[in-house]
């Protein structure tokens, strides 16, 4: 297996400009999460999914955000409309079940100028 | 609601000595607890995990960390140090009955040779 992919790897953008980030899970894995990484504030989960159903959105920060997740090979994280402050590294991580630790993906680097 | 505190930002080692990185949680429940390494501009690694039975938990790359119940500490550790192992460390915790995983702000680890 590839392992959980994130598309694209890189992503710089103007402000106000709406802004989508992919994923796609390890076949077979029933959860996936989205994270956000900067230095103030660490790794920071902002919503997850359990089979296709987001269960718990509430680290998402503002309404500018929203996460899909249409089937079990796809999610999709948009920002609308996009920040400087939105600049960060996002992670898409997925999971088997609960005993098992989530696979990462190697992230999307997103600036917004 | 479950929390992870890795209470030094940096730590710094010579190569050959042993290593510890501190991890403590807060859980309502039982505690599923996680190491995972992120080296620069990449995602983050498993390193290992403890879901049950014995204490002390070996995994990759010669870490291992020891789970302590009535402190509450998951605290990595590895008996010789390698200027390799210089990276950023994450302590994760998941709670029984919970989906969530939650992460501490990292640790960043530096062995000086």
């Amino acid at each position: 297996d590839a392992g959980v992919i994130q598309s694209p790897r890189h992503e710089v953008t103007e402000m106000g400009q709406e802004v989508t980030l992919r994923c796609k899970p390890i076949s077979g894995h029933n959860s996936l999460f989205w994270y956000r990484q900067t230095m103030m504030r660490g790794l920071e989960l902002l919503i997850y999914f359990n089979n296709n159903v987001p269960i718990d959105d509430s680290g998402m920060p503002e309404d500018r955000f929203s996460a899909k997740m249409p089937n079990a090979s796809f999610s999709t994280l948009k920002i609308q409309p996009s920040e400087p402050r939105d600049s960060a590294v996002y992670f898409c991580a997925s999971i088997t079940g609960l005993n098992t630790e989530a696979f990462f993906g190697q992230g999307t680097r997103l600036t917004v100028v | 609601a479950q929390s992870v505190a890795q209470p030094e930002d940096q730590v710094n080692v010579a190569e050959g000595n042993p290593l510890t990185v501190k991890c403590t949680y807060s859980v309502s429940g039982n505690p599923y607890l996680f190491w995972y390494v992120q080296y620069p501009n990449r995602g983050l690694q498993f390193l290992l995990k403890y879901i049950t039975g014995d204490n002390l938990v070996k995994g990759s790359y010669g870490f291992e960390a020891e789970f302590n119940k009535s402190q509450t500490s998951f605290h990595l550790k590895k008996p010789s140090a390698l200027v390799s192992d210089s990276a950023l460390y994450f302590c994760a915790v998941r709670d029984t009955g919970d989906d969530k995983i939650i992460f501490g702000k990292g640790t960043r680890l530096h062995i000086l040779p």
